[in-house]
């Protein structure tokens, strides 16, 4: 079945500085989401790409729709201690069955203040 | 405005016995999906439900049977509980399987087998 590839695993920053995660597959997806989960929590919608080499931003986040539309990034700027939790990306493809939202393994994110 | 609410949100349960996880949505939405969640593992797509009246298999549906009792309610059963299906358990829905926006998420059942 379809896999998404997301790296690295986890990640332990100093606060304020930029942190990058990317996901990849080897099937077309039509639409990446990324969702972040935190402690105790379920995940939260946090951006979603339409477009091949779409690029979008939410306050300090950016994630890009990769060109070949198999692969996508989250980047997040600043990092500040509530950044700490579990990112996921997704993928979908349209129409299809088996409820077709693919997710990544997850990006640990600690931050130290 | 409540999206996707789980009961309960804690649970142990000796190796054997069977209980139910409730799902309800107040979003109208049409498809329903439960999820459950290991560490190192991601999300791993149980059982869903495209349609009120409908359900299908996921990627790791053994030991598990779910009911759509309604358009807002989608339950998660086990009849004999095993140490492995210890594991955080997440209800999802969406407008409908496929919707570009995704799914909204409860806020998880963890649940230990002993």
């Amino acid at each position: 079945g379809q896999q998404l590839n997301q790296s690295p695993q986890s990640m332990f920053i100093q606060e304020g500085e930029d942190v990058s995660m990317n996901c990849t597959s080897s099937s077309i997806f039509n639409t990446w989401l990324w969702y972040k989960q935190e402690p105790g929590e379920g995940p939260v919608l946090l951006i979603a790409l339409y477009k091949a080499g779409e690029l979008t931003s939410n306050g300090r986040l950016t994630a890009q729709f990769g060109i070949t539309r198999k692969d996508s990034f989250l980047n997040i700027s600043a990092s500040i201690p509530s950044d700490v939790g579990i990112y996921f990306c997704a993928g979908l493809n349209y129409g299809g069955s088996q409820g077709n939202l693919i997710f990544g393994k997850g990006t640990k994110l600690s931050v130290k203040p | 405005n409540a999206g996707v609410t789980q009961t309960p949100k804690f649970q142990v349960l000796k190796t054997g016995q069977s209980m139910t996880l409730q799902c309800a949505q107040d979003m109208n939405h049409n498809s329903m999906y439960w999820y459950r969640q290991d560490p190192g593992m991601g999300l791993r797509l149980i059982y869903y439900s495209a349609s009120e009246g409908t359900t299908d298999k996921g990627e790791v549906p053994n030991g598990y049977n779910v009911s759509r009792l309604n358009k807002r309610e989608f339950s998660l059963r086990l009849e004999s509980a095993a140490p492995s299906q210890t594991s955080v358990y997440f209800c999802a829905s969406s407008e409908r399987t496929g919707a570009i926006n995704g799914y909204t998420f409860g806020s998880g059942t963890r649940l230990t087998v002993v």
